[in-house]
Order: structure tokens, then sequence, then C-alpha cells
């Protein structure tokens, strides 16, 4: 069955610096990826949206990327803020439909000033 | 639009009592989506509706679980009886689906739910 990895620990990185998120899946090749934010007792909300045939998308300080060879994506921050400091998800189409949107485990993000 | 409104915000409830969480999608968007979160699990999908229809519930627990979407402003998420185990964060999203893809999900703020 299809599987979805993000960092498996909390990533801490000193303000200014850039922040590297990495989602990885497995066992089948989706058509889009999306990155949401999440903070403490808040829904997700959407940050950027790639699609298979895009290698990469930025949105101001954000950069994604998506390698369907590696069957990756990574999620940059650059100039990382106290403020971007939250949980971040990935989210794909499943194998089972285009329109089934499921969501990996995250990565919790801390900012250090 | 005042975007997703979920209700109750929270909800405490005793094992074996019936549970409903209601849901009120953005004006216009196809889809409509029931998610769960816990540490252990993250975010799982339940069931996911488009245009009042549900496609996929492959997501719900058991047979305790059920959601209706009566009309395209308003669905609910149903646990009865419900347990310990059902505690999480339940939220409900929307999105207007292009048919192809889905474009981004609007959240909203979810509903805390203990069983005692």
């Amino acid at each position: 069955s299809q599987k979805i990895e993000q960092n498996s620990e909390a990533l801490n990185i000193q303000e200014g610096k850039t922040a590297t998120l990495t989602c990885n899946y497995t066992n089948y090749s989706p058509a889009y990826l999306q990155w949401y934010r999440q903070d403490p007792g808040r829904g997700p909300v959407f940050l950027l949206l790639i699609r298979e045939n895009e290698k990469e998308k930025r949105k101001e300080r954000l950069k994604v990327t998506f390698d369907t060879t590696l069957k990756q994506s990574l999620f940059h921050i650059t100039a990382s803020q106290p403020a971007d400091s939250a949980t971040y998800l990935c989210a794909l189409d499943s194998p089972a439909a285009y329109d089934k949107v499921i969501f990996g485990p995250g990565t919790s993000l801390s900012v250090i000033p | 639009d005042a975007g997703v409104i979920q209700s109750p915000r929270h909800e405490v409830t005793e094992m074996g009592q019936e549970v409903t969480l209601r849901c009120k999608p953005i004006s216009g968007h196809d889809y409509l989506f029931w998610y769960r979160q816990t540490m252990m699990r993250g975010l799982e999908l339940l069931i996911y509706f488009n245009n009042n229809v549900p496609i996929d519930d492959s997501g719900m627990p058991e047979d305790r679980f059920s959601a209706k979407m009566p009309n395209a402003s308003f669905s609910t998420l149903k646990i009865q009886p419900s347990e310990p185990r059902d505690s999480a964060v339940y939220f409900c999203a929307s999105s207007l689906g292009t048919g192809v893809t889905n474009e981004k999900l609007f959240f909203g703020s979810g509903t805390q739910l203990s069983v005692l």
C-alpha cells in the first residue's frame, strides 16, 4: 500500500537559516503534492501545490521541489523567522482517486531566535 | 466568506453516548472531507463527498461512525456509541475540485472530542 513519510524528528534551526523539510512517498505516482502549515489548536492551512510535471514552485520565502524519480518533495523556507515555527504537512492524491487527499505525519519546525 | 465552520469546538461525553459533529463548508465548494487527527496516527481521512454524494468511506473506522451530507451547505459526522479511543480532533475541510485534481483544502477549526 502507499506510504507517506516526513522528517521523522522535529527540526530546530536558527533564525535566518534555510529550513528544509522532506516528504517521501512509496508505491505509487501522485498527480500532485501539497504543503500545509498547522499551528497548535488550529486546522491546517494550505501553502503550495506542485503538479507531477512541475519541478519547482516558489511563493515568497517558500520553495517546493518535486522529484518523481526519487519519489520525494523538498519544502524550503528561506530566511526563517520564529513566526515560521509550526507543523508542516505534505498531502498527496491517493492512488485510489485523484480527488482523495491523504496527508503525511507532519514535521514540527522550531525556529530559534 | 466565513470559511469552513465546525461545531461544537469542544465536546466531552461519556462512553456509550451518541456524538454528532457538524460542518458547514465554504459556499460553492464541491468537495467535503472529514479527517481525524491524533498524535499516534496523524491526520486520517475518514470519508469525503463530492456534490453531496459520499465517494469513499473506506477510512471510517467501524459501523459506529456514519456521515451524511443532506445538502451542499451542511454535513454531520455521527459516532454511536462513542468509545474512549474515539477521542481525537475531528476536522472538516472543503475544496473546489477541478475534477482532475483537488485544489487546496480549506479546513475548519476542528472539534476536540473527549470520550470519558
